[in-house]
């Protein structure tokens, strides 16, 4: 079994300031991990994803993400925010077989101040 | 190349109807998963589809159902409506380790 938590629900930040987006998961096997962004009133967006390899992974928007395995941590980072990445962030992870078991977190709400 | 496309955008119906919500997945991928996303409770996976095979359902009774076509568009089925069903109701589809590519959903309200 795997699980992810996201460990804010929301998270205020001034513009042009930096985040980090927490995720933590738990799984008994290799595990394939992703960042999913969602606009109002929009489906998800794939922002980056690790498979293998390099633990530093960059995604689209100057988003980044570091795998940590003896933290079970796939963190979601970004050096300076601007107004339109205020949206909702989801964590998930899959196990190697593929997308059949992909379990997303619970969601965390960026809200970017101007 | 288009995206995953999803129909209708809205959907109202009162309890007790049936609802069809449709999925067209990214030319090339033969996988669609049907997810629920209700308010406060993130992403509940719904069903999984492949080559037109269910391969998998999540924790959902029986009268959530769908089919894949034989060009890999879906249908999810969802009979019997209670109010707890109204939800925004998102198609992925994918082919090998690129990813979940989501649809724009279709939004459920149960009256």
């Amino acid at each position: 079994a795997q699980s992810v938590t996201q460990l804010d629900s929301q998270v205020p930040v001034f513009e042009e300031a930096p985040v980090e987006l927490r995720c933590n998961y738990s799984s008994s096997v290799s595990v394939y991990l992703f960042w999913y962004v969602q606009y109002p009133n929009q489906g998800l967006q794939l922002l980056l994803k690790y498979l293998s390899g390099s633990t530093l992974v960059k995604g689209i928007n100057g988003f980044e993400a570091e795998f940590n395995k003896s933290q079970t941590s796939f963190h979601l980072r970004k050096p300076s925010v601007h107004i339109s990445d205020t949206a909702e962030y989801f964590c998930a992870v899959s196990g190697p077989g593929g997308y059949q078991k992909v379990t997303f977190g619970i969601g965390t709400k960026l809200q970017v101040i101007p | 190349e288009a995206g995953v496309t999803q129909s209708p955008t809205h959907l109202i119906k009162t309890r007790g109807q049936q609802a069809t919500l449709r999925c067209s997945p990214i030319s090339g991928h033969t996988s669609v998963y049907w997810y629920q996303q209700a308010l406060g409770l993130g992403l509940q996976f719904l069903l999984w589809y492949d080559e037109g095979e269910e391969r998998n359902r999540g924790n959902f009774p029986p009268r959530f159902s769908g089919r894949q076509f034989p060009n890999y568009s879906s249908e999810l089925n969802v009979n019997a409506l209670e109010l707890e069903d109204s939800a925004l109701y998102l198609c992925a589809s994918s082919f090998g380790l690129a990813g979940l590519y989501f649809g724009a959903g279709t939004r459920l309200s149960v009256l």
